[in-house]
C-alpha cells in the first residue's frame, strides 16, 4: 500500500543540524510532490513548502526559507528535510506529506507519522 | 496563530452531532478555494476526511459531511462515535501567502 515512513526522533542541542526523512513505497516516487509540515506544541499545522519530486525543484513557504533545506534521493525513494542552526522554537512534529491532484482538487494523502525534533541544551 | 481559525475543542455524546467550524479571510476561503479536512486519530498520520469542501473520499463513512460558506467553512459529523475522538484540521490554499494554510486544530472529545 502507500505509504510514508519516517526517521524517527531527535534531540538536538541549539545550533546543530538535523536531517529527517521520509521513505515512500508503494507508488512511483517521482510522480507526486512532496509536501513537508510542523506542528509546534500547542499550535496548528504549518505548511513548510514542497519539493518537486521530478526536477529536484523546492518551493519554501513564508519562514521557512534559510536554514530549512528540502532534498531527494530518487534511488530510495526517499525526501529528506535538514534544518540547519537549530533553534528551540524549531522543536516540533515534522511531517512529510505526498500531494495528491485529482482534477481541480489537490490535497495531501499519504502522510507520513512524523519525526518529533527537540532543541534543548 | 494559525491563518484558519477553529475552535480549539468541541465535545459531545455518542449518537449526536457536533460542528467544526473554520474561518478565513478574503484571501483564502473568502476567495473561492476549496476547504479540506483531515482527521488525526491518537498515535496516527492525518488522514482526509473532506476534499473540495462538500466531497467524502471512498471510504469515509458519510456521517461526516462538510459545508463552505463565504469565508467558512464546517465540518459535521453525526451519529458520534468513541473512535472519533481526535484532533481535527481544516486547509485551504492563501493567495496571498501563495501557499497552503491550516487551522488550528479541533480536539474532538466523545463524552
Amino acid at each position: 500500500q502507500v505509504q510514508l515512513v519516517q526517521s524517527g526522533s531527535e534531540l538536538k542541542k541549539p545550533g546543530a543540524s538535523v536531517k529527517v526523512s521520509c521513505k515512500a513505497s508503494g507508488y512511483t516516487f517521482t510522480s507526486y510532490a512532496m509536501n513537508w509540515v510542523r506542528q509546534a506544541p500547542g499550535q496548528g499545522l504549518e505548511w513548510m513548502g514542497r519539493i518537486n519530486t521530478k526536477t529536484g525543484n523546492p518551493m519554501y513557504a513564508q519562514g521557512f526559507t534559510g536554514r530549512f533545506v528540502f532534498s531527494l534521493d530518487t534511488s530510495v525513494s526517499t525526501a529528506y528535510l535538514e534544518i540547519s542552526g537549530l533553534k528551540a522554537e524549531d522543536t516540533a512534529v515534522y511531517y512529510c506529506a505526498r500531494d495528491l491532484v485529482r482534477g481541480i482538487y489537490n490535497w495531501f494523502d499519504p502522510w507520513g507519522q512524523g519525526t518529533l525534533v527537540t532543541v534543548s541544551s | 496563530q494559525s491563518v484558519l481559525t477553529q475552535p480549539p475543542s468541541v465535545s459531545g455524546a455518542p449518537g449526536q452531532r457536533v460542528t467544526i467550524s473554520c474561518t478565513g479571510i478574503s484571501s483564502n476561503i473568502g476567495a473561492g478555494y476549496d476547504v479540506y479536512w483531515y482527521q488525526r486519530l491518537p498515535g496516527t498520520a492525518p488522514k482526509l476526511l473532506i476534499y473540495g469542501s462538500t466531497y467524502r473520499p471512498s471510504g469515509v463513512p458519510d456521517r461526516f459531511s462538510g459545508s463552505k460558506s463565504g469565508t467558512s467553512a464546517s465540518l459535521a459529523i453525526s451519529g458520534l462515535q468513541a473512535e472519533d475522538e481526535g484532533d481535527y484540521f481544516c486547509q485551504s490554499y492563501d493567495t496571498s501567502l501563495s501557499g497552503w494554510v491550516f487551522g488550528g486544530g479541533t480536539k474532538l472529545t466523545v463524552l
